[in-house]
C-alpha cells in the first residue's frame, strides 16, 4: 500500500537554528499539506500546496515557515530560526485529485532546545 | 467557540461496551467531516467519512446532523484495540484550499479488559 513518508524521525535542533523537514507524498497526489501538533494539543493546519504554489496557510505559518517541492517527489517544510514553541510533531499530508481522504505522514519529532 | 468540539474524556470502557462521541462544528459551511484515529505519538488515520444519510462499517457508525451541527462516532463491542485518540475533522465548502481539515483536540478512548 503507497504511503507518506517523513525524515527524520526525530531532529533536534538548538534555538535560532534553520530546520529542513522532508516529506515524499504518495506518487500520484497533487494536494500536500503541513500539519503540526504541540504535545498534548490539537493537530493544526499550517499550510497546504498545489500546482507549485502555496494554496492556503494559517496564521501560524509566518515569515519563519517556508515550503518547496524542489523535485518531482519531495515536498520540504522549512523553518528558518527555530523557536522553542516550534517543538511539536510535524506531519505531511497529501490527497489525491477527487479524493477525500488525506494521507498521513508518521511525522517528525522536532524538539528545539 | 472553537471551530470543532470534542468531549476530551477520557472514556474508559469495558471490552464489548458500545461507546459514542460528539463533535460539534461552528462553520455551517462546513461541507465534509471525518473521524481519524490517532494512537500516541503516531500520525491520524482515516476511520471514516460521515455522510449525510450516517454510515456503518463493521463496529463503527457514523451520523452527521446538519441542523444541530455534530456529528457523532459509535463503537459497538468496543475490543482492547479500539484505545486510542478519535479525533473529528471537518472541511469547509469552497474556500482556496483543497482538503484542508479542521480537527478537534480528540477523545481518549480506554477499553480495560
Amino acid at each position: 500500500e503507497p504511503e507518506v513518508t517523513q525524515t527524520p524521525s526525530h531532529q533536534v535542533t538548538q534555538m535560532g537554528q534553520e530546520v529542513i523537514l522532508r516529506c515524499v507524498p504518495i506518487s500520484n497526489h497533487l494536494y500536500f499539506y503541513w500539519y503540526r501538533q504541540i504535545l498534548g494539543q490539537k493537530v493544526e493546519f499550517l499550510v497546504s500546496f498545489y500546482n507549485n504554489e502555496i494554496s492556503e496557510k494559517s496564521e501560524i505559518f509566518d515569515d519563519q515557515f517556508s515550503v518547496e517541492r524542489p523535485d518531482g517527489s519531495n515536498f520540504t517544510l522549512k523553518i528558518r530560526s527555530t523557536k522553542l514553541e516550534d517543538s511539536a510533531m510535524y506531519f505531511c499530508a497529501s490527497l489525491a485529485s477527487g479524493s477525500y481522504e488525506q494521507y498521513f505522514g508518521p511525522g517528525t519529532r522536532l524538539t528545539v532546545t | 467557540r472553537k471551530e470543532v468540539e470534542q468531549d476530551p474524556g477520557p472514556f474508559n470502557v469495558p471490552e464489548g461496551a458500545t461507546v459514542a462521541f460528539n463533535c460539534t462544528y461552528s462553520n455551517s459551511a462546513s461541507q465534509s467531516f471525518f473521524w481519524y484515529r490517532q494512537d500516541c505519538r503516531k500520525e491520524p488515520k482515516l476511520l471514516m467519512s460521515v455522510y449525510s444519510s450516517g454510515n456503518e462499517d463493521g463496529r463503527f457508525t457514523a451520523q452527521l446532523n446538519r441542523a444541530s451541527q455534530y456529528i457523532s462516532l459509535l463503537i459497538r463491542d468496543s475490543k482492547l484495540s479500539d484505545s486510542a485518540t478519535y479525533l473529528c475533522a471537518v472541511k469547509k465548502a469552497g474556500g482556496t484550499s483543497y482538503g484542508k481539515l479542521t480537527f478537534g483536540q480528540g477523545t481518549i478512548l480506554t477499553v480495560h479488559p
